[in-house]
């Protein structure tokens, strides 16, 4: 079965080091989605990718960066992590309809 | 820009009993609206959604929302909600190739 995975589950980092969040669906989805999860504030888009080599700025990009080399990988990086950065994060992927979105089950990361 | 709007960021209710979880949007075109669920420790998984058509949409598990236009509200309802039903609830809207989310309710069901 398709499916979207992500690694590490949780992750505990240190103030201004850089961290990567993997992400990796095998839906053969073109499109994307980067979000974090924070209580009070629902899910807020990072980043997103309409396929290899396109990326764009979501709502709260500051301090993330993404790259899309192939289809199935769409890896969040934080450049230098920040204690503002601690939080849920899920990708997400979708066919070319955009009507529905398959979830991963999230990476939770701790910035000390 | 639209945007969507949960009033209630907790309901409570005993198993058994009906449940309404309140969603309402602001759009200014045609609206694509959806229901997501969360149950803990898990990703959001669609529940239910109103694309065109039958302003009342159903799920497999007895969860149904009717899309207001004049009210501009999609509410999400349940007859008589088990303990399984016990997750967060995200309502959202579609805007052009992206979701936009509203902040979640959590339903938690009681024995």
């Amino acid at each position: 079965d398709a499916e979207i995975t992500q690694s590490p589950r949780h992750k505990i980092t240190e103030t201004g080091r850089q961290v990567t969040l993997a992400c990796h669906q095998t839906w053969n989805h073109n499109n994307m989605f980067w979000y974090r999860q924070d209580l009070g504030h629902g899910l807020r888009l990072i980043h997103y990718s309409y396929g290899v080599q396109d990326t764009n700025k979501g709502e709260v990009s500051d301090g993330y960066s993404v790259s899309r080399s192939n289809t199935e990988d769409l890896p969040l990086t934080l450049e230098s992590a920040a204690s503002s950065q601690t939080s849920v994060y899920f990708c997400a992927s979708s066919g070319i309809s955009y009507n529905e979105q398959f979830f991963g089950p999230g990476t939770r990361l701790t910035v000390l | 820009a639209q945007s969507v709007t949960q009033l209630d960021s907790q309901v409570p209710v005993f198993e058994e009993a009906p449940v309404e979880l309140r969603c309402n949007y602001s759009s200014s075109v045609s609206v694509y609206l959806f229901w997501y669920v969360q149950y803990p420790n898990q990703g959001l998984q669609l529940l239910l959604k109103y694309l065109s058509g039958s302003t009342l949409v159903e799920s497999i598990n007895g969860f149904e929302a009717e899309f207001n236009k004049s009210q501009t509200s999609f509410h999400l309802r349940k007859p008589s909600v088990h303990i399984s039903d016990t997750a967060e609830y995200f309502c959202a809207v579609r805007s052009t190739d992206k979701l936009i989310f509203g902040t979640g309710t959590r339903l938690q069901v009681f024995p």
